[in-house]
C-alpha cells in the first residue's frame, strides 16, 4: 500500500522562508514530486526528485531522504503569489499517487 | 496542442444521468491519465492510457465509470448513472514518457456537480 502524509496547512510571512515535509510509505518507489496549485487551477510541475539529497531552482528546492521516506520542499523569501496548496506526490510504479496537500497562507 | 485541453469547464447532472468529459493530450505525449479530485482535496488516480491501449485502470470504478482513447479523437470518460458523491473536479494529464522522469501536465480541469 502507500500512505503520504504532509500538513493540512501552514501559514507563514511575506519574505521569509518555509520548509514543507512530506513522508511517505510505498513499495515501486521511483520518485517523489511537488506540484503547486492554486485554487481553482490545475497543478503545475515544481520539481521531481529520485536520488537523494537537495535541488535548488530558484526560490524553491526540493530535498528527498529515500531511505527515511521523506521530503521537504523549501520556498524562500516567500510572496504573496505563493499562497497556494503544495502537493507532494510518489512515482510509484509508473502511477503518480498524491498526497492530500498543504495549503499554504501568506500573510503581509 | 502545446496544453492539455479539457472541455467541458463545468457540467451539472441530475442524479442518475450520464456524465462525459473529453481530454485532448499535448501533441507528442502518449500517456493520458484521469484524476478526480474531491473538494480541493486528495487526487485519486482513476486511469491511464498509452496510446490507445489502457495503461492502469486500476483506480477506476467498474461499475458505472469507463474510458477510452480512440485515434484521432480526445480522450473521454464517461460516467453512467451518475451519483451525488460523483460531484468533483476531473483533471486529465499527460506525458510524453512513463517510468523514471515523466512529468505530467495536467489539464485545467472539468468540474463536474451532481444535483
Amino acid at each position: 500500500g502507500q500512505n503520504i502524509d504532509q500538513p493540512t496547512e501552514m501559514t507563514a510571512t511575506e519574505g521569509a522562508i518555509v520548509q514543507i515535509n512530506c513522508t511517505y510509505q510505498t513499495s515501486g518507489f521511483n520518485g517523489l514530486f511537488w506540484y503547486q496549485q492554486h485554487a481553482g487551477e490545475a497543478p503545475t510541475f515544481l520539481s521531481y526528485n529520485v536520488l537523494d539529497g537537495l535541488e535548488e531552482k530558484g526560490r524553491f528546492s526540493s530535498f528527498l531522504s529515500r531511505s527515511k521516506g521523506y521530503s521537504y520542499l523549501l520556498l524562500k523569501e516567500l510572496q504573496m503569489k505563493d499562497s497556494a496548496s503544495y502537493l507532494c506526490a510518489v512515482n510509484r510504479d509508473d502511477k503518480i499517487i498524491f498526497g492530500k496537500g498543504t495549503r499554504l497562507h501568506i500573510l503581509p | 496542442g502545446e496544453e492539455v485541453a479539457q472541455t467541458p469547464k463545468h457540467l451539472v447532472r441530475g442524479e442518475g444521468q450520464k456524465a462525459k468529459l473529453y481530454c485532448a493530450p499535448i501533441k507528442g505525449h502518449s500517456y493520458v491519465f484521469w484524476y478526480q479530485q474531491v473538494l480541493k482535496n486528495e487526487f485519486k488516480f482513476l486511469i491511464s492510457f498509452q496510446n490507445e491501449n489502457v495503461f492502469d485502470e486500476t483506480g477506476m470504478p467498474k461499475e458505472r465509470f469507463s474510458a477510452k482513447c480512440l485515434p484521432n479523437s480526445p480522450c473521454s470518460l464517461e460516467i453512467q448513472a451518475t451519483k451525488l458523491e460523483d460531484s468533483a473536479v476531473y483533471f486529465c494529464a499527460s506525458s510524453q514518457f512513463t517510468g523514471v522522469g515523466n512529468e505530467q501536465f495536467f489539464g485545467p480541469g472539468t468540474r463536474l456537480t451532481v444535483l
